[in-house]
């Protein structure tokens, strides 16, 4: 089982550069969510989707952006990094039947914006 | 708002013993989960056990335990006969039930401790 893909696992950016980070599920899960993770401040939400076509900002949403063309895929896109982007990011899935389903989390991107 | 506070950066336990993490949130909504979630240095993020609002029996999972009491907001999880393999990160979350509406897939986490088993 593939569960919860993100590519790249690392990733240095030059400060002003863009990027796609990478995210895809195979189970089918109506829900997906970005996180980052920073020393001392556990894991913020980016932005999250309900559904293909449907996405909401979270806590932090300031310099992401993302799309979910497809149930599968849900890319989050850095449109100029800055040094406070450097983190941890994890994708998430969980299906839509019920609040108490847990959340399926791929294996972080590291990225460090110099 | 929702919030989750984890007052232990830190914990040390002895192989074989017992450690409780605790956990504190605060919210006004009656319908909602509390999750702890492990974090090894392979940096996954692992459910560890998971507990409704509305059901008053504590959860447990092997040798994973919970004391939640409701009307404190706390959710502390027992470890009981610590192995090496649970030294890691530790995190408790919350997440609103499907009573309010909206999406339910936000989790709110707290910051975290980090567990060390000494052998």
């Amino acid at each position: 089982n593939a569960g919860v893909t993100q590519t790249p696992k690392f990733q240095v950016l030059k400060t002003g550069q863009s990027m796609t980070l990478q995210c895809a599920q195979d189970m089918n899960h109506e829900y997906m969510s970005w996180y980052r993770q920073d020393p001392g401040m556990g894991l913020r939400l980016i932005h999250y989707s309900v559904g293909a076509g449907i996405t909401d900002q979270g806590e932090v949403p300031n310099g992401y952006n993302v799309s979910r063309s497809t149930t599968e895929d849900f890319p989050l896109r850095l449109l100029s990094a800055a040094p406070s982007q450097t983190s941890v990011y994890f994708c998430a899935s969980s299906t839509g039947q019920g609040a108490g389903q847990p959340q399926h989390f791929g294996d972080g991107t590291r990225l460090s914006i110099l | 708002a929702q919030t989750v506070t984890q007052s232990q950066p830190e914990m040390s336990v002895q192989e074989a013993e017992t450690v409780t993490l605790s956990c504190t949130y605060d919210t006004s909504e009656s319908d909602y989960y509390l999750f702890w979630y492990k974090q090894p240095p392979s940096r996954q993020m692992i459910l560890v056990i998971r507990q409704e609002a509305y059901k008053q029996q504590n959860a447990t999972e092997n040798r994973f335990s919970v004391n939640f009491q409701k009307a404190a907001k706390s959710f502390s999880l027992k470890i009981s006969d610590s192995q090496l393999g649970d030294a890691a990160m530790y995190f408790c979350a919350y997440r609103r039930g499907l009573l309010y509406g909206g999406a339910t897939n936000k989790l709110i986490f707290g910051t975290g401790t980090l567990l060390a088993v000494q052998p």
